[in-house]
């Protein structure tokens, strides 16, 4: 049973896109997460939400408590942006995470 | 920036050892979490740390782990009689406050042989 999904599972893009990354999760949470994972296996915190919508710089997360659904968009894509993108929820009912399978995404210049 | 320092980056190890993975979290950070993620699959929850006392764990943490904070800047995850499929890229992780100003370090691949 997966707590959290995300599609697509992979993606490729030509540089320039716009990218959409979608997260839905089954369980009540306080907030969520998304993560960057760059090729050498480091993770990097990207945005952590838990109503309405962020924006940090060309990236752009989004949530939708109701509908239990989460987006992750990316402006004006770069090569740069290739990485897996991953969606955490913290669950409401203590401190434990979960965690969808993560987007790989590459874009190609 | 601040951030969570883990080490080793690599550490590979004999079957039935005990291995200590080390992770220096950032100084003002109160909470504190270990997760796994086996290559080629997601990352998973293993245990998190708060008031130093563990706050949640998963099933995953079973008494072939251990954590501890101790010397109030350290964080270390212990396993005790490593088996091959421990094998993984192991995180910590600290916050602020619950999942606020969320940071991972860069990981300990651990290889068990």
């Amino acid at each position: 049973k997966n707590e959290v999904e995300q599609s697509p599972q992979n993606l490729t893009a030509q540089e320039g896109e716009f990218i959409t990354i979608n997260c839905s999760y089954s369980v009540g949470i306080s907030a969520l997460h998304w993560l960057q994972q760059h090729p050498g296996g480091g993770i990097v915190s990207l945005f952590m939400l838990s109503s309405g919508k962020k924006k940090h710089g060309r990236l752009i997360a989004t949530i939708n408590i109701q509908e239990k659904h989460s987006s992750l968009h990316i402006t004006a894509s770069h090569p740069r942006d290739s990485a897996v993108y991953i969606c955490a929820v913290a669950s409401n009912t203590g401190n434990q995470f979960y965690f969808g399978t993560g987007t790989s995404l590459t874009v190609i210049p | 920036e601040p951030e969570v320092t883990q080490t080793p980056s690599h550490q590979v190890t004999q079957m039935g050892q005990e291995v200590i993975l080390r992770c220096v979290p950032i100084s003002n950070h109160l909470y504190f979490y270990w997760y796994r993620q086996i290559l080629g699959q997601k990352v998973e929850f293993l245990v998190s740390f708060y008031n130093n006392e563990i706050s949640e764990k998963s099933e995953i943490f079973d008494d072939q782990f251990s954590v501890e904070r101790p010397d109030g800047s350290n964080f270390t995850l212990k396993i005790r009689s490593t088996k091959l499929e421990d094998s993984a890229m192991y995180f910590c992780a600290s916050s602020w406050g619950t999942g606020r100003g969320y940071t991972f370090g860069s990981g300990t691949r651990l290889t068990v042989v």
